[in-house]
């Protein structure tokens, strides 16, 4: 059965630390990964990632995958408040077309 | 513009009502998705347009009909929905080949069913 798997599930921080979610998937024929940031409502793109071993960035945000052990970490250092929501991870898959599936995300609290 | 746009934000029908979600990009992509999230779910992809054209259909019930009349819109047309179809149903759009998925989500739409 395809899967991807994100933890933790949860994760209570004060501003200033630095995070690691983490997200593992089992799936077929595997093309890309992607990290989404869901506030109260739709979710944002972070990242797509394709290539083991080539760290995305952006600010306090970065992402890498690891195809061999099959998962990816996104890192945020210098956490605020205003990062406060669910981070989900989605894998693209399939043959002739296309799959996606989401995990469950981590919810993450900023306190100040 | 580089948003994705989605009428109304909330709806409320009966089992035997019919209505229509819309959504609506400015930004040239062409490929265009709905996804159904059940509240502390992650979504639930439900089909993709591809070039107006649909490429996935992921056993969605008939009672849920999507349609694509050009690049820019994309409709989900509700018939005889029931009470656990409640959801926020969620519009994508991308850029296309191999930005498949560098998705651009609209704000949702609340589906309630009674």
């Amino acid at each position: 059965e395809d899967k991807v798997v994100q933890s933790p599930l949860s994760l209570v921080v004060h501003e200033g630390d630095t995070v690691t979610l983490n997200c593992s998937y089992e799936v077929t024929n595997f093309r890309s990964l992607l990290w989404y940031k869901q506030e109260k409502k739709a979710p944002t793109f972070l990242f797509m990632l394709t290539s083991s071993g080539i760290e995305k960035k952006s600010g306090r945000l970065s992402s890498i995958l690891d195809k061999k052990e099959l998962f990816s970490i996104l890192n945020i250092t210098a956490t605020q408040t205003g990062d406060s929501a669910v981070y989900l991870c989605a894998v693209v898959y399939g043959g002739a077309t296309n799959k996606l599936i989401f995990g469950t995300g981590t919810l993450l609290a900023v306190q100040p | 513009d580089t948003e994705v746009t989605q009428t109304p934000k909330h709806l409320v029908m009966g089992m035997t009502n019919k209505k229509s979600l819309k959504c609506e990009q400015h930004m040239g992509h062409r490929a265009m998705y709905w996804y159904k999230q059940k509240a502390k779910k992650p979504p639930e992809l439900m089909f993709v347009y591809s070039y107006e054209k649909l490429s996935i259909n992921e056993s969605v019930p008939s009672r849920f009909s999507p349609e694509c009349p050009n690049s820019s819109l994309l409709n989900l047309h509700l018939h005889a929905l029931q009470p656990e179809d409640s959801a926020l149903y969620l519009c994508a759009s991308s850029p296309g080949p191999f930005r498949e998925y560098e998705q651009y989500f609209g704000p949702g739409t609340r589906l309630t069913v009674t």
